[in-house]
């Protein structure tokens, strides 16, 4: 069983809808990265949590420590928002290094 | 916030051969991280490399195949050594900022023939 699980692995949907992404993990953890990835292969960060939610726009993160289970929510879904999401987070124990989820290719058709 | 150049940041190389890869930022970090994302996966830590000091790599990666250089705070680079299809990825570079903020590169897509 991998240390990060993320569901769905693919997702298309309308332009507007509302789009939920889930991470579960199974380890000790210190951070939760939310990562989008465009087709050209570079990386972004989108969020950091450790506790509780962020809100940055149309995008929202929270996290339940508790549970070991976090959620990206894209409200009014755009044609730009297509991408690969991943989560990925920074392990507690040993050295300073991210486990990734298998990412979710989200396609949003106008 | 940080932010990094790779080069090149793309190349079509032959089996047999080797290609260094160059990651730049533009503060001074202690630890750089390399990954490799296969085709269709995720991104998979290859090792970490601190300056002045040999690279920790992660199980399935040795330093033969990929040998890391460190030389300063700014720079590193990855060589990918007597590559075979299997190597063809994109490998990327990316630091920790603080508290626990993720930069990445652009990445380096490799395709070997």
């Amino acid at each position: 069983k991998n240390e990060v699980e993320q569901s769905p692995q693919n997702l298309t949907a309308q332009e507007g809808e509302f789009i939920t992404i889930n991470c579960s993990y199974s380890v000790g953890i210190s951070a939760l990265h939310w990562l989008q990835q465009h087709p050209g292969g570079g990386i972004v960060s989108l969020f950091m949590l450790s506790s509780g939610k962020k809100k940055h726009g149309r995008l929202i993160a929270t996290i339940n420590i508790q549970e070991k289970h976090s959620s990206l929510h894209i409200t009014a879904s755009h044609p730009r928002d297509s991408a690969v999401y991943i989560c990925a987070v920074r392990i507690i124990q040993g050295a300073q290094k991210l486990v990734f989820g298998q990412g979710t290719r989200l396609t949003i058709n106008p | 916030s940080a932010v990094i150049s790779q080069k090149p940041s793309r190349d079509i190389c032959q089996r047999g051969t080797s290609l260094t890869i160059q990651c730049q930022v533009d503060s001074q970090v202690t630890m750089m991280f390399w990954y490799r994302q296969q085709p269709g996966q995720s991104l998979t830590l290859i090792a970490t490399a601190n300056q002045g000091s040999e690279a920790t790599y992660e199980s399935g990666f040795v330093i033969d195949k990929f040998p890391i250089s460190r030389p300063n705070l700014t720079f590193s680079t990855l060589t990918v050594s007597n590559m075979s299809p299997e190597d063809s990825s994109i490998y990327l570079c990316s630091v920790e900022g603080a508290p626990y903020e993720q930069y990445f590169g652009p990445g380096t897509r490799l395709t070997v023939t």
